[in-house]
């Protein structure tokens, strides 16, 4: 079956650093790929869908500067958070779509800022 | 963003009985999802449903996607300890850039 792999699966740095999370997709190629943010006990929010070659859609009230998306290839799209602060602290999960495959997600990263 | 309308919110249940949840949306989809969610881990789907009427099992699992495509229903029989966890439904409608909209998710909780 499709496998979407995510990584770090937690990682805590300092307020005012940058934080790369990479997700691929195993055994297919994602078309699409999307984030989401997920606040405890809360349901998926989308930050922003990325199309292999293209420049990410972010959701609104989203700043794109600070959550720099690239969707270099079929198999690889990374979110960066850029001069974290700890509010950006938070439950980040991808999700990897293909027509005949659709949406598989990533493990989840949890991110803390301190 | 637009969100499901998902309930129960909700269920706390002895271990063998059934559960059933359901979603409804104010717009028509193409797609319906169930998703589960255990803690500190992605969604893993559990059903899709692709079209109105539709009625899928997987399991002690059954979904159906409404015939009016506005509403969906999943239903989990002789519930076990490992049903434990957060049930999203989702949406999707073929014009959206293949944007899902989710359900705010129903909590699931089984006493053994």
């Amino acid at each position: 079956g499709a496998v979407v792999s995510q990584h770090p699966s937690w990682v805590i740095c300092k307020s005012g650093t940058s934080v790369k999370i990479e997700c691929r997709s195993l055994d297919f190629q994602a078309t699409t790929m999307f984030w989401y943010r997920q606040f405890p006990k809360q349901s998926l929010m989308l930050m922003a869908t990325s199309n292999e070659g293209s420049k990410a859609t972010y959701e609104q009230g989203v700043e794109k500067d600070k959550f720099l998306i690239n969707h270099a290839s079929l198999t690889l799209s990374t979110l960066t958070v850029t001069s974290a602060h700890p509010e950006d602290s938070s439950f980040y999960i991808c999700s990897a779509s293909h027509p005949g495959y659709g949406y598989t997600f990533g493990s989840g990263t949890r991110l803390t800022v301190v | 963003g637009q969100q499901l309308n998902q309930s129960p919110q909700s269920m706390f249940i002895q271990e063998g009985e059934d559960v059933s949840m359901n979603c409804t949306s104010s717009s028509i989809f193409n797609t319906w999802l169930w998703y589960k969610q255990d803690p500190g881990e992605g969604p893993v789907l559990l059903i899709a449903l692709y079209k109105a009427g539709e009625l899928t099992s997987n399991g002690r699992l059954t979904a159906q996607f409404g015939i009016t495509r506005k509403d969906s229903f999943l239903n989990i029989s002789a519930s076990i300890p490992s049903d434990v966890g957060i049930y999203f439904c989702a949406g999707h409608n073929a014009g959206n850039n293949r944007k899902l909209i989710w359900g705010l998710g129903t909590s699931l909780a089984v006493n053994p």
